[in-house]
């Protein structure tokens, strides 16, 4: 059963503390993604991967590191400095590396809330 | 930078009446692609267009792509209570590479029986 997961659904933290959110997928998909989706508004772009060990600054990086050690995998960190953290983070992937035209498939997504 | 709108923001519509939600870009697209979020879900690829003028059907929803290549337009005919859920229209980010999607806002569609 091929598709991204994405873990935990839902996730709560302290103020102060780094986490980390899992993106997995078994697509063999080379490009990966992170976004940031608030309520009422789009989807924003935080970190992109086009190929393992490589990764780019999004639109909106400030306060998020990533790591792409692995094909399947692309860890998220939202880090303290991100000075309002709550929201729905959304991972995606999509096959092709030079093709702008290309579809990108979600993962469920993880909340999080910071307390 | 590069910014996609999307409008309106919200449509409430009685079951069984059209729906049109608009996009414009700041800028020429190579494509366009429009994506559907149900309450509580994720993202799910509809289509994408990529010639100008293009129009491309999907049962009862029709795609257009303008000619100018900066707009675009999602048209549903009689709403079902299944549409329901937020439209997303998204172009790439930069003018090429797999370096992701610039998103409008969305459209939330919400119907009433």
């Amino acid at each position: 059963d091929g598709g991204i997961t994405q873990s935990p659904k839902y996730l709560f933290r302290k103020e102060g503390q780094n986490v980390t959110l899992s993106c997995e997928q078994n697509l063999n998909h080379d490009a990966m993604y992170w976004y940031r989706q608030d309520p009422g508004q789009g989807l924003r772009l935080i970190y992109y991967s086009q190929i393992v060990n490589d990764f780019q600054k999004g639109d909106i990086a400030e306060g998020y590191s990533v790591s792409r050690e692995k094909k399947e995998s692309f860890p998220l960190t939202v880090t303290s400095a991100q000075k309002n953290p709550t929201a729905f983070y959304l991972c995606a992937s999509s096959l092709q590396l030079a093709a702008s035209t290309d579809t990108q498939y979600f993962g469920p997504g993880t909340r999080l809330t910071v307390l | 930078g590069q910014q996609v709108m999307q409008i309106p923001q919200y449509q409430h519509v009685q079951e069984g009446e059209d729906f049109t939600t608009y996009c414009n870009s700041s800028t020429t697209l190579s494509n366009i692609q429009w994506y559907k979020q149900r309450p509580g879900g994720h993202p799910v690829f509809l289509i994408q267009l990529v010639k100008s003028g293009e129009v491309k059907k999907q049962k009862r929803l029709t795609f257009q792509f303008g000619e100018a290549k900066k707009n675009s337009s999602l048209h549903i005919t009689a709403t079902q209570t299944t549409d329901v859920g937020t439209y997303f229209c998204a172009g790439p980010r930069t003018g090429g590479g797999a370096d992701g999607l610039t998103f409008g806002k969305g459209t939330h569609l919400i119907i009433q029986p």
